[in-house]
């Protein structure tokens, strides 16, 4: 089946540091690949996603590209911000019949950012 | 954007009672709404997927006659927990899709507090 596997968090870095979430994945299938992430007290919000291999999705500084040989999709960001204290989530799309749209998650990486 | 609000955001019952949750998409139609449970930091469960005007499709170990889902319209579903327990207490969350993508849109969630 499919699953989704995220480094093991808590993550703490100085403000400017730079950035690795890893995410790993099992599918059958073409899955859509997508970073979410939820700031505290909030829902998830969608962070960027690739639809296909080789693509890269980006948004607000932070980077993921869509690796088939590797089954991975990292999350990068090359100077963190305070800001950026949240849950991040790797998740992946189910494709084809009735499991289209259906999202598997990873556990999830909490990233505390210090000044 | 793509707005998805949940209503109430914390409900504290008497087990025994039902709850009802609902989710609105509150500026775009929504032809799948999945609805999620997520454990004190542990991911998202997914629990089960409803479309407008046909029945939900509940996950394998869901039970359905516990977690009733609605669809009534293509902006709101509603998910009523019958007979709560405190196992059941958990933060509920819902997402919903725009037509023709597979990116999901997620409220805020319900944290709910079965005594």
């Amino acid at each position: 089946g499919n699953s989704v596997t995220q480094m093991e968090g808590p993550v703490t870095l100085s403000e400017e540091a730079f950035l690795t979430i890893n995410c790993t994945y099992t599918a059958t299938g073409y899955p859509s690949l997508f970073w979410y992430v939820q700031y505290p007290g909030e829902g998830l919000q969608l962070l960027l996603k690739a639809t296909k291999a080789d693509d890269k999705g980006s948004n607000k500084g932070f980077e993921a590209t869509y690796r088939k040989e590797t089954t991975s999709f990292h999350l990068e960001k090359g100077s963190v911000q305070v800001s950026d204290s949240a849950v991040y989530f790797c998740a992946l799309s189910r494709s084809g019949g009735t499991s289209y749209g259906k999202l598997t998650f990873g556990q999830g990486t909490i990233l505390t950012v210090h000044p | 954007g793509a707005v998805v609000s949940q209503h109430p955001s914390w409900v504290i019952c008497k087990s025994g009672t039902s709850v009802k949750i609902e989710c609105r998409s509150l500026d775009f139609q929504a032809t799948t709404m999945f609805w999620y449970r997520q454990f004190p930091k542990q991911s998202l469960m997914l629990m089960a997927t409803s479309n407008e005007g046909s029945k939900a499709t509940y996950e394998q170990g869901v039970e359905k006659d516990k977690f009733l889902i609605n669809h009534a319209s293509l902006t709101l579903s509603t998910l009523t927990v019958t007979s709560a327990h405190p196992e059941d207490s958990s933060f509920y969350i819902c997402s919903a899709t725009r037509v023709g993508t597979d990116t999901q849109y997620f409220g805020p969630g319900t944290r709910l507090t079965v005594l």
